[in-house]
């Protein structure tokens, strides 16, 4: 157990409405990650941490945005909910010999 | 870039073995991993291979091969709780975390 939760666990939302997904870890990691996962594309990064305030993009980073403002969470912000953001969302951090481990995943469904 | 390559579904027998096949073509990283992912639930760390040659643990083995772009896992005394899909990843040349993730292997274990 990587002491990793995620919040909210399901959600459903109308296009257009802004979602912030949360991150929140207890192991004082300073690497954080958010990826999605579609069917046909698998796991795929949206956006990292390395730091507190420091955050970068990932491969499909467009309509994302993130921060960090302490340690232990990591906000995923879509701004404007799009029917392409459905996926299921997970955060990870990154382990001692560099594995990542995962949150149990956030499903999002936008109608 | 990076490609990464696995077959999308294998079926095989309960106690029987199987070999889950990753083919990649990428321009350098530093490592291989495999992932384990129950349907529903968030990918586990099954194995990473960083050097050439054969990583054994328990009933399941990785391998790798640089000079051939190919790694694949080895699964012996398959066990029916072994269905799950399993992930092949690649992390870049100075990209820690930043995993390059196949679409995954969906394996069915029949009895």
């Amino acid at each position: 157990d990587a002491g990793i939760t995620q919040s909210p666990r399901h959600k459903v939302t109308e296009t257009g409405t802004p979602v912030t997904l949360r991150c929140h870890q207890t192991e004082n990691h300073r690497y954080m990650y958010w990826y999605r996962q579609d069917p046909g594309h698998g796991l795929r990064l949206i956006h990292y941490s390395y730091g507190v305030k420091d955050t970068d993009k990932g491969e499909v980073s467009d309509g994302y945005s993130v921060s960090r403002s302490k340690t232990e969470d990591f906000l995923l912000t879509l701004e404007s909910a799009t029917s392409s953001q459905t996926s299921v969302y997970f955060c990870a951090i990154l382990g001692p010999t560099g594995e990542l481990f995962f949150g149990e995943g956030s499903r999002l469904t936008v109608l | 870039g990076q490609n990464i390559d696995q077959p999308t579904e294998m079926t095989a027998t309960e106690g029987a073995i199987v070999q889950i096949n990753c083919t990649y073509q990428t321009s350098g990283f530093n490592g291989l991993f495999w992932y384990q992912q129950h349907a529903g639930e968030a990918p586990t760390f099954l194995s990473y291979n960083v050097l050439d040659g054969l990583e054994e643990k328990g009933r399941f083995s990785s391998f790798l091969s640089r000079s051939k772009g190919y790694s694949y896992l080895l699964l012996k005394e398959l066990q029916m709780k072994d269905s799950a899909s399993y992930l092949c990843a690649v992390v870049p040349y100075n990209q820690g975390g930043k995993l390059i993730f196949g679409q995954g292997t969906e394996l069915s274990v029949k009895p």
